[in-house]
């Protein structure tokens, strides 16, 4: 079966210090990968999705990036943190076409102090 | 790209049934209505999913009109455990575009 695993569970760090957050996706190949982020009490907002290694549309301008150096492995980061990009942010998965939906992590709780 | 509007929140008892609806207008034919389940520091996890009338598993039901444009998910006999932000989400199993997460339902079970 497939499984997706998104780490740490939380992070406390200073601004202006960077950020690398990881997921993997273990049991299916070639998945869609995305990162959102979740403000408290507001929706999900999409940041990154990649349909393939290297290959990343980013929705949302801002200091972060994301890399996709192996198929199932999606990389979050940023050089130099800011106090708003505190947030729950999620990793998830899905099948070419959202066939049956996505998948989520557990989530990283990122505050920026 | 579909829009989909849901009431912010709801509030129900233990043992009730909670009916939310989603309305999406402008659904294309290619689209396919999914709902999520998200709880607190949480990732939202998939419920069901459905392209017409009426689809039931173990968790929900799913009640989609004739036109569409709308949809009801029906959770039976609520427990304190379902209090949740539920999703409607709308998208095409092609994967054209991404659909999006709105701000969702807040259902709140009470005692």
């Amino acid at each position: 079966s497939q499984t997706i695993h998104q780490w740490p569970a939380t992070l406390v760090q200073p601004v202006g210090s960077p950020l690398s957050l990881e997921c993997t996706v273990e049991g299916t190949s070639n998945p869609n990968l995305y990162w959102y982020r979740q403000a408290a009490g507001r929706g999900l907002q999409l940041l990154f999705y990649s349909v393939g290694i290297g290959q990343i549309s980013s929705e949302v301008p801002q200091n972060l990036s994301a890399s996709r150096p192996q198929d199932r492995q999606f990389i979050l980061s940023s050089k130099k943190l800011l106090l708003s990009d505190s947030g729950f942010y999620l990793c998830a998965w899905s099948d070419m076409g959202f066939n049956y939906g996505y998948t989520f992590g557990s989530g990283t709780r990122l505050t920026v102090v | 790209l579909a829009k989909t509007t849901q009431p912010i929140s709801m509030d129900s008892y233990e043992g009730q049934e909670v009916n939310i609806t989603c309305s999406h207008n402008n659904i294309a034919t290619n689209d396919y209505i999914t709902w999520y389940q998200q709880f607190p520091s949480q990732g939202p996890r998939f419920i069901i999913q459905g392209y017409k009338t009426k689809v039931t598993n173990e968790v929900a039901s799913l009640f989609i009109p004739a036109d569409r444009k709308s949809s009801t998910l029906s959770l039976p006999r609520v427990s304190l455990s379902d209090t949740a932000v539920y999703y409607c989400l709308v998208g095409d199993m092609e994967g054209s575009y991404i659909p999006t997460f709105g701000r969702g339902t807040s259902l709140i079970v009470h005692p």
